[in-house]
């Protein structure tokens, strides 16, 4: 089964810093992968979506990701953080309906 | 309305008790699957099931058990081998490659 690896547990920024979350899964094939965000006390939202086609993929927010095939990863993007930002990220993998998450990144963006 | 139906929302249950989530589902989606949230540690996949009557561990499956006797339903029970039962669970279902979440569950072993 797939593993997911999210490279940092914890980002600090302050408002405007660009931003970038590394995701990792650990072999090839023909994946979907997403990102998923989690607002402090609220549910898991989906923020975008790759499943085949253009690697650089757009989601809400102005988030963005890129999906680099010969390096497993998926990271996210984003080129200006505001507060509202803050919140937990996660990336997952969608292996033949085997769905897998990683670990989180809790992003804190100081105004 | 549409979605993924889980109860109770909250509960509590004493240690060496085995208790059992529910998770219903009108969404006409063939695979489900449950999730345990701890701090920290991210979504870990506790059983998921493509088609009734079979279903496949995660990574946390020892201490669970669940059934898939029907297409709607996928219920996991939290038996009192679990170690460290208590957390919040959360159901979802697959529909067009993606999931849809329940609400979930928040299970306290006292």
């Amino acid at each position: 089964a797939q593993s997911v690896s999210q490279h940092n547990h914890h980002v600090i920024l302050s408002e405007a810093a660009s931003l970038e979350l590394g995701c990792n899964y650990s072999y090839g094939g023909t994946v979907n992968l997403f990102w998923y965000v989690q607002y402090p006390g609220q549910h898991l939202q989906l923020l975008l979506k790759y499943f085949s086609g253009d690697p650089l993929v757009k989601g809400i927010k102005g988030f963005e990701a890129e999906f680099i095939k010969s390096k497993f990863s998926f990271n996210l993007r984003k080129p200006s953080v505001q507060w509202s930002d803050t919140a937990e990220y996660f990336c997952a993998v969608n292996d033949n309906n085997d769905m897998r998450f990683g670990a989180g990144t809790r992003l804190t963006v100081k105004p | 309305d549409g979605g993924i139906t889980q109860s109770p929302k909250y509960l509590f249950r004493k240690e060496g008790q085995n208790v059992t989530l529910s998770c219903e589902q009108n969404l006409n989606h063939d695979a489900m699957y449950w999730y345990r949230q701890d701090p920290g540690q991210g979504l870990r996949l506790i059983y998921y099931s493509q088609i009734v009557n079979d279903f496949q561990k995660g990574d946390i499956a020892e201490g669970y058990s669940v059934s898939r006797e029907k297409k709607e339903s996928f219920p996991l029970t939290v038996t009192s081998a679990q170690k460290n039962p208590t957390a919040f669970y959360l159901c979802a279902s697959m529909g067009t490659g993606e999931l849809f979440f329940g609400e979930g569950s928040r299970l306290t072993v006292l």
